[in-house]
């Protein structure tokens, strides 16, 4: 069974503290890898989309990154307005496209 | 532009009556995807439109859930006969093409089946 999954559930950080969020994807078959960031209540807002082992891309404080079998979102320095639910998304074809999130990292960055 | 649209933020209904949720999407796009979010099972994709045209609605957990999208700028998610597992917030999303390009999501709808 397709299977995304990340890496911790929840993850409590003091401003500046850098860390990493991982998202395990199925192997095969990999199209696309996908990280968004939601606030409560609020849809997903898109962040990156990485689609070869090796690849990165970044945005402020945010840097993801591709290996064959997992995908890392660093982030450096956190602040406060970076709290939210960081969700990947594996993207696979083969019998058709498929799309399947995993549950998500909630962080929390504290003064 | 003001955003992916939807409509209503939040609906209550009871088990067994018929529910439409609403979607503009943003002018331009030429997907749209519908998608389901919950405790349980996170976040699901539901059906996605290319050219007002449904690609895959393999997300799509039974017949009693029925996507249309009858011109560029309008879709629905109907939802009929509604069960209390339905309850979840449903959002819908555009694309300027597929899942290449960067998706933007609405609001969402907090459906309530009680």
């Amino acid at each position: 069974e397709d299977q995304v999954t990340q890496s911790p559930e929840a993850l409590r950080l003091q401003e500046g503290e850098s860390s990493s969020l991982n998202c395990s994807y199925t192997v095969s078959g990999l199209r696309g890898l996908f990280w968004y960031r939601q606030d409560p209540g609020k849809g997903p807002e898109f962040l990156f989309t990485l689609y070869s082992a090796g690849e990165e891309k970044e945005k402020e404080r945010l840097k993801a990154t591709l290996t064959k079998k997992e995908s890392f979102l660093h982030i450096t320095a956190p602040k406060p307005e970076d709290s939210a639910t960081y969700l990947c998304a594996e993207w696979i074809t083969g019998g058709g496209n498929k799309l399947t999130f995993g549950t998500g990292t909630q962080l929390k960055v504290e003064l | 532009d003001a955003g992916v649209i939807q409509s209503p933020r939040h609906e209550v209904t009871e088990m067994g009556q018929e529910v439409t949720l609403r979607c503009k999407p943003i002018s331009g796009h030429n997907s749209l995807f519908w998608y389901r979010q919950t405790m349980m099972r996170g976040l699901e994709l539901l059906i996605y439109f290319n050219n007002n045209v449904p690609i895959d609605d393999s997300g799509m957990p039974e017949d009693r859930f029925s996507a249309k999208m009858p011109n560029a700028s309008f879709s629905t998610l109907k939802i009929q006969p509604s069960e209390p597992r339905d309850s979840a917030v449903y959002f819908c999303a555009s694309s300027l093409q597929g899942l290449t390009t960067e998706a933007f999501f609405g609001q969402g709808t907090r459906l309530t089946v009680v």
